[in-house]
C-alpha cells in the first residue's frame, strides 16, 4: 500500500476485556516495530519484526501483551485482561529491512485506545 | 545506549521569526539521527535525517538540521516560522541490533507558532 495502515483508528473498550490491534505495514518493508504513546511516557518502544520473527519480546510491558506477524506483512497487537493503565496510542512503523539504519520509519497513524 | 534528549518542553515562535527546536545524543560509535513531527491525531512524520556528511541537512517543509560532533547537538531549524508549523517534534536515534535498531525517542516539543 502507499502507507502504514492502522485499524481500528480508535478503540474504547471495557477493563479486563481482550483488544486486537492491526497494523498492515508498507509492501515490501520486512521491518516492522511496535511503539506506544502514553501521555507523559512519550513514545515507548514495544516490539519488532524481521519477516515474521520477533528476537526479543522484553520491551512489552506485561505477559498481557502479545503481538504476531504472519505471512511478513499483517501484524497483530493484543492485549488480554485490558487495565486502565494500557491507555494510549500504540503507534506501527515499517522498513525495508531492521539492518537499514539509515532508512527512517514510517508511521501509521495509530489506535487510539481508551479503557473504561 | 543509543539515546536523545529534548530539553525543552514547548517553544513559542512568532510567525516568520526563525525557529529551532533543541535535541543533543548520547551513542556509542556513529549516530544515525531523525527529525519527526507529529500533528493532532496522527502518526509521526519523517522530516530529516543525519548519516554521514554534510552537518547542515536539509529536510521537508523547509526545516533544516545542524549536526554537531563536538557538542553532540543535532538542533533543528527553520529560517521562517508559519502557523502551521505548530506541532509536536521529536528527535531520535537508532538504537542498537537486539531492538532491531528501532528508534529512540527523546520527549517531545511542543511547538507553537502564533
Amino acid at each position: 500500500g502507499a502507507g502504514v495502515s492502522q485499524s481500528p483508528s480508535n478503540k474504547v473498550t471495557e477493563k479486563g476485556k481482550d483488544v486486537e490491534l492491526r497494523c498492515d505495514p508498507i509492501s515490501g518493508h520486512t521491518a516492522l516495530y511496535w511503539y506506544r504513546q502514553s501521555l507523559g511516557q512519550g513514545l515507548e518502544f514495544l516490539i519488532y519484526f524481521q519477516g515474521n520473527s520477533a528476537p526479543d519480546k522484553s520491551g512489552l510491558p506485561s505477559d498481557r501483551f502479545s503481538a504476531e506477524r504472519t505471512g511478513g506483512s499483517v501484524s497483530t497487537l493484543t492485549i488480554q485482561r485490558t487495565q486502565q493503565e494500557d491507555s494510549a496510542v500504540y503507534l506501527c512503523a515499517s522498513s525495508p529491512d531492521y539492518r537499514d539504519r539509515v532508512s527512517p520509519l514510517h508511521f501509521g497513524n495509530g489506535t487510539r485506545l481508551t479503557v473504561t | 545506549a543509543q539515546s536523545v534528549a529534548q530539553p525543552e518542553d514547548q517553544v513559542n515562535v512568532a510567525e516568520g521569526n526563525p525557529l529551532t527546536v533543541k535535541c543533543t545524543y548520547s551513542v556509542s560509535g556513529n549516530p544515525y539521527l531523525f527529525w519527526y513531527v507529529q500533528y493532532p491525531n496522527r502518526g509521526l512524520q519523517f522530516l530529516l535525517k543525519y548519516i554521514t556528511g554534510d552537518n547542515l541537512v536539509k529536510g521537508s517543509y523547509g526545516f533544516e538540521a545542524e549536526f554537531n560532533k563536538s557538542q553532540t547537538s543535532f538542533h533543528l531549524k527553520k529560517p521562517s516560522a508559519l502557523v502551521s508549523d505548530s506541532a509536536l517534534y521529536f528527535c531520535a536515534v537508532r538504537g542498537s541490533s537486539n531492538s532491531g535498531y528501532a528508534l529512540n525517542f527523546g520527549k517531545g516539543t511542543s511547538l507553537l507558532v502564533t
